[in-house]
């Protein structure tokens, strides 16, 4: 049982280099997220995708881009990386945003930029 | 504004003895309130939910959750802790907003050392 797959697990970027961060998830789950964790602040929710080709900012979203490549796929981007986005990011999936079920997070990616 | 509050970094208990890890929230309307646990290098796993009904809501590995309506709490609690639960526990919250999405908002987290 695969779940939520994220890739790649570590990455090391200079400042101003580009980057996505795949996630893929094996449960037919119709919305997925991206978050990032940072020490003493928990989680917060960078952009989630409601459902196949839609996409919404969610409290940190800038500096950041997605894509919802399809229903098993949800990819985030930094298009020139900053030391402050050093962070373990998360991606999770649920059934759909409105029920009341967990989220389901895979492993994450931890990333340092230097 | 919605918000979750974890009063304590860490908390540190011997094995076999009783844990609580407490959570206290703050929404406008009914509270979805959440526990997820951390194992290092991996990803957030459920541990138990509350949506409506009994205010004690047992959940996966012995933990069971408390809410209470008019202390705004929802505290984590185990009757015997074991080394292995050992980990970052964390408090979510869901505002009951009809339609649209609600989001989940988490707390900053609090270590749990169990010590043999």
């Amino acid at each position: 049982n695969a779940g939520v797959t994220q890739t790649p697990k570590f990455q090391v970027l200079k400042t101003g280099q580009s980057m996505t961060l795949q996630c893929a998830q094996d449960m037919n789950h119709n919305s997925m997220y991206w978050y990032r964790q940072d020490p003493g602040m928990g989680l917060r929710l960078i952009y989630y995708s409601a459902s196949e080709g839609t996409t919404d900012k969610g409290e940190v979203p800038n500096g950041y881009n997605v894509s919802r490549l399809n229903k098993r796929e949800f990819s985030l981007r930094l298009e020139s990386a900053a030391p402050s986005q050093t962070s373990v990011y998360f991606c999770a999936s649920s059934p759909t945003v409105t029920t009341i079920v967990p989220q389901h997070f895979g492993d994450g990616t931890r990333l340092s930029i230097l | 504004a919605q918000s979750v509050a974890q009063p304590e970094d860490q908390v540190n208990v011997a094995e076999g003895n009783p844990l609580t890890v407490k959570c206290t929230y703050s929404v406008s309307g009914n509270p979805y309130l959440f526990w997820y646990v951390q194992y290092p290098n991996r990803g957030l796993q459920f541990l138990l939910k509350y949506i409506t009904g009994d205010n004690l809501v047992k959940g996966s590995y012995g933990f069971e959750a408390e809410f209470n309506k008019s202390q705004t709490s929802f505290h984590l609690k185990k009757p015997s802790a074991l080394v292995s639960d050992s980990a970052l526990y964390f408090c979510a919250v869901r505002d009951d907003v009809a339609g649209g999405y609600n989001k989940l908002i988490f707390g900053a987290g609090t270590r749990l050392a169990v010590h043999p």
